[in-house]
């Protein structure tokens, strides 16, 4: 069966720091991975999602950047946080574009 | 015209209570629809796709009107643990990727 899991769970992290969330699935091949934010009080938002290896497409622009360096390896990174980055992160997978979405956990960013 | 818009809600409602949530959507070349539960703190998971002629799954049914771009979720004799946001889903402009709406909240009292 297939799992998905992403880390960390949660972090909490100083203005001008750098992050990196990694999110990893397993018993699927050529998955098309996406990482979504959900701050507080508001919807899911689709920060990029990718359909192949080195494959990635930003749909908000932002301090945030994805790769992937892995097939089923998803990082979204930042070099410097801010304040407006404080959200709940989730790493998602599916196996059609438009087919469902199984989400990890989620990890709780916290920028003071 | 957002491209997922919900009920803002929250619904508050008793114990064996029918309750009815709406959907609207902007892309008219939209698929793919969905609605998922996302319990306080969790991730979001699938509760049911929806199907151009409707479906059911137990006390669940699943509405879609093409014509008005309107989907809608209805739950029937509410149970407390139906207590989540339900958030309704649609395909993205370019087909690529889920877009998901702000959610709406149902609270089911004894």
């Amino acid at each position: 069966s297939q799992t998905i899991h992403q880390w960390p769970a949660t972090l909490v992290q100083p203005v001008g720091s750098p992050l990196s969330l990694e999110c990893t699935v397993e018993g699927t091949s050529n998955p098309n991975l996406y990482w979504y934010r959900q701050a507080a009080g508001r919807g899911l938002q689709l920060l990029f999602y990718s359909v192949g290896i080195g494959q990635i497409s930003s749909e908000v622009p932002q301090n945030l950047s994805a790769s992937r360096p892995q097939d089923r390896q998803f990082i979204l990174s930042s070099k410097k946080l801010l304040l407006s980055d404080s959200g709940f992160y989730l790493c998602a997978w599916s196996g059609l574009s438009t087919g469902e979405l199984f989400f990890g956990e989620g990890s709780r960013l916290t920028v003071l | 015209r957002k491209e997922v818009e919900q009920d803002p809600g929250p619904f508050n409602v008793p114990e064996g209570a029918t309750v009815a949530f709406n959907c609207t959507y902007s892309n008219s070349a939209s698929q793919s629809f969905f609605w998922y539960r996302q319990d306080c703190r969790k991730e979001p998971k699938l509760l049911m796709s929806v199907y151009s002629s409707g479906n059911e799954d137990g006390r669940f049914t699943a509405q879609l009107n093409r014509a008005s771009q309107y989907i809608s979720l209805l739950i029937r004799d509410s149970k407390l643990s139906d207590s989540a946001t339900y958030l309704c889903v649609v395909n993205n402009q370019a087909g690529t990727a889920l877009i998901f709406g702000k959610g709406t909240t149902l609270s089911v009292s004894s």
